[in-house]
């Protein structure tokens, strides 16, 4: 069974553009969330979609949003880019229940110049 | 917010040894408490969990105690080995926070030969 796929894995850019980050989480898996993980704050939640619907959300500026499309794909966008966003976005899928086991892909590397 | 938090940034072991990492959490409502592995270049990987009318729960060479009175959590490693060299996280979840998980600080554990 495949795993959590992201891409791209590494990617750089310049303060004020945006970018957007692609996830596809293992078959039959309906849930995708979204961590931001940096070195000062570790890994923070982004937010959480299921069957295509935002489920929850962290506390993170409106500059960041997501998406899930009917094949459980998700995508994030942060828009304005700034330097404090250079960090490691990691998705993360899991079936409709479960306790708190979530499947992580490898992450893309953001970095902001 | 609360968090979930690890009291030793960095753990030193022998290999053959039993490693023994801490965490102490603030959310006296959470429903789950929750191991991770993360390797190096890797996303976290769940070791085990624990439901919070638990206080003893075995995995495959881990035991993962949970103290409620003093909201206190361990991941404990028998025979640590090299491959278990890793950053380990605690993170806890509430039964209707869908996939949100708060995160602890991390411990690396270094196994050495």
């Amino acid at each position: 069974k495949a795993g959590v796929t992201q891409t791209p894995r590494y990617l750089i850019k310049t303060r004020g553009q945006q970018v957007t980050l692609s996830c596809s989480p293992i078959s039959g898996h309906r849930s995708v969330s979204w961590y931001q993980q940096t070195p000062g704050q570790g890994l923070q939640f982004l937010f959480e979609y299921f069957s295509e619907t935002q489920r929850n959300k962290g506390n993170f500026p409106g500059r960041f949003s997501g998406r899930q499309f009917s094949n459980s794909r998700s995508e994030m966008n942060v828009s304005t880019l700034e330097l404090g966003d250079s960090a490691l976005y990691l998705c993360a899928s899991s079936a409709i229940t479960y306790t708190g086991e979530l499947f992580f892909g490898e992450g893309s590397r953001l970095t902001v110049l | 917010g609360e968090s979930v938090g690890l009291h030793l940034p960095t753990l030193s072991v022998q290999e053959g040894d039993n490693s023994i990492i801490n965490c102490a959490y603030s959310n006296s409502a959470s429903d789950y408490f929750i191991w991770y592995k993360q390797e190096s270049g890797k996303g976290p990987q769940f070791i085990i969990d624990i439901r919070s009318n638990m206080d003893k729960r075995q995995g495959q060479r881990v035991t993962v105690l949970l103290n409620k009175t003093v909201k206190h959590l361990s991941l404990q490693i028998a025979a640590t080995q090299p491959g278990d060299s890793a950053v380990y996280f605690c993170a806890d979840r509430e039964e209707t926070s869908g996939s949100r998980l708060t995160f602890g600080e991390g411990t690396q554990l270094t196994v050495n030969p």
